[in-house]
């Protein structure tokens, strides 16, 4: 079946505009979460959504960053008042139940502030 | 805080040989282990994934290990081929519900 897809898949912006990213999970998987991969950073977790549970936002650097899930399956990443160093690489993926089953990714968004 | 850390950050090695990544990790503490392989511009592709009660898990020429008690997984790709060359990243999942990521290593493999 169809994997993680996210759109779109490049995104340029001027500093201090808001950005939506999105994600749309694998069918039927429950767990969806979003990492940042930029440079001299790795890979860092950012948001996580278990079905219905409220979501774990511990990895948001800050409040310029939202994430929503709607009914269940497609997810939107926000960020406001984008700045230079939001660039980066944004990561969606999406397992089948949280933890104990492996996550896949999908191809990412390239966002670049300017 | 868990700390993942992966040695070397780069190789390089001609086709056909057998190579070994490393992964190590500070918090023994963990529920599983996944390698995964990422090719330029690309997402994530998993690899393997080994939960804590196991100590190996193979996928064709590929092997990962995991030794929990003292934090370290590696990765043997046996015969490499140039189609190999990408970064592998480790990653743990311990406390919480995220993955904790290595730098992951730049893995050339030259025809």
């Amino acid at each position: 079946g169809a994997g993680v897809s996210q759109s779109p898949s490049n995104k340029v912006t001027e500093k201090g505009k808001d950005v939506e990213l999105r994600c749309d999970p694998i069918s039927g998987h429950t767990a969806l979460y979003w990492y940042r991969q930029s440079l001299g950073q790795g890979l860092e977790f950012l948001i996580y959504f278990q079905g219905n549970s409220a979501p774990d936002k511990s990895g948001l650097p800050s409040d310029r960053f939202s994430a929503e899930r709607t009914g269940g399956s497609v997810s939107t990443l926000t960020i406001q008042r984008t700045q230079q160093e939001d660039s980066a690489v944004y990561l969606c993926a999406s397992s089948a139940t949280s933890g104990m089953k492996t996550q896949y990714f999908g191809p990412g968004t390239r966002l670049l502030v300017l | 805080k868990q700390e993942v850390t992966q040695i070397p950050a780069a190789l390089s090695v001609p086709e056909g040989e057998n190579l070994v990544l490393n992964c190590s990790f500070t918090d023994s503490a963990i529920y599983n282990l996944q390698w995964f392989r990422q090719d330029p511009g690309k997402g994530l592709t998993s690899l393997l994934l080994i939960q804590s009660s196991q100590r190996e898990q193979t996928s064709g020429r590929l092997n990962a290990s995991l030794d929990k008690s003292s934090g370290r997984s590696t990765l043997y790709i046996a015969a490499s081929q140039p189609g190999d060359s990408a970064t592998y990243l480790c990653a743990v999942r311990s406390a919480g519900n995220m993955l904790t990521f290595g730098g992951g290593t730049r893995l050339m493999v030259k025809p």
